[in-house]
């Protein structure tokens, strides 16, 4: 059974730029949590889509979005790109077939390294 | 609000010993709690998951132990080996319907 993928794993973008990061969950898995992972602020949640629908949402600004598609692949976006968002994006899934995420293993994708220049 | 905990920050062992990883929450109202493994630059390999109702989980040489009443979670790892050296984190998962991480540990073993 494949794990969860991430394209693409390397991205570098200039301040001001916008960008698109993917995200293809264990077939079967509905639920799929994007994290932001820096040096200074650790593992933060982002937010989690859960049958195409956004479930929750953690503390970040409007810039971060994302959505979720019918095979339950999941894109994020990044408009206006800061410095700041320099960060390795995770994205995690999990079955999601008893509600909120955390009643579920999460399984982790290998992450895609954002540089923002 | 939950906090996450992680005492060390990093432990250097010498190969073939026992050794503890510790990991604490404020609250104890948690669904479940998984530690996960990463290796530098890389995701997170999931190792154990402890429901809010069990007490511990094995796998290998990995134990992990849950005490909601104390807000504490340890990680045991028997007979460790070069290859265990990484970042282990814990995660708790709570009320708020997400993952709450811990900064990690950080281990080195040494041959």
């Amino acid at each position: 059974k494949a794990g969860v993928t991430q394209t693409p794993r390397y991205l570098i973008k200039t301040r001001g730029q916008q960008v698109t990061l993917s995200c293809s969950p264990i077939s079967g898995h509905r639920s799929v949590s994007w994290y932001q992972q820096t040096p200074g602020q650790g593992l933060q949640f982002l937010f989690e889509y859960f049958s195409e629908t956004q479930r929750n949402k953690g503390n970040f600004p409007g810039r971060f979005s994302g959505r979720q598609f019918s095979n339950s692949r999941s894109e994020m976006n990044v408009s206006t790109l800061e410095l700041g968002d320099s960060a390795l994006y995770l994205c995690a899934s999990s079955l999601g077939a008893t509600g909120a995420p955390s009643y579920n293993e999460q399984f982790f994708g290998p992450g895609t390294r954002l540089t923002v220049l | 609000k939950q906090e996450v905990t992680q005492i060390p920050a990093a432990l250097s062992v010498p190969e073939g010993e026992n050794l503890v990883l510790n990991c604490s929450f404020t609250d104890s109202a948690i669904y479940n709690l998984q530690w996960f493994r990463q290796d530098p630059g890389k995701g997170l390999t999931s190792l154990l998951l402890i429901q809010s109702s069990q007490r511990e989980q094995t796998s290998g040489r990995l134990n992990a132990s849950l005490d909601k009443s104390s807000g504490r979670s340890t990680l045991y790892i028997a007979a460790s080996q070069p290859g265990d050296s990484a970042t282990y984190l814990c995660a708790v998962g709570s009320g708020s319907e997400k993952l709450v991480f811990g900064k990690g540990t950080k281990l080195t073993v040494n041959p």
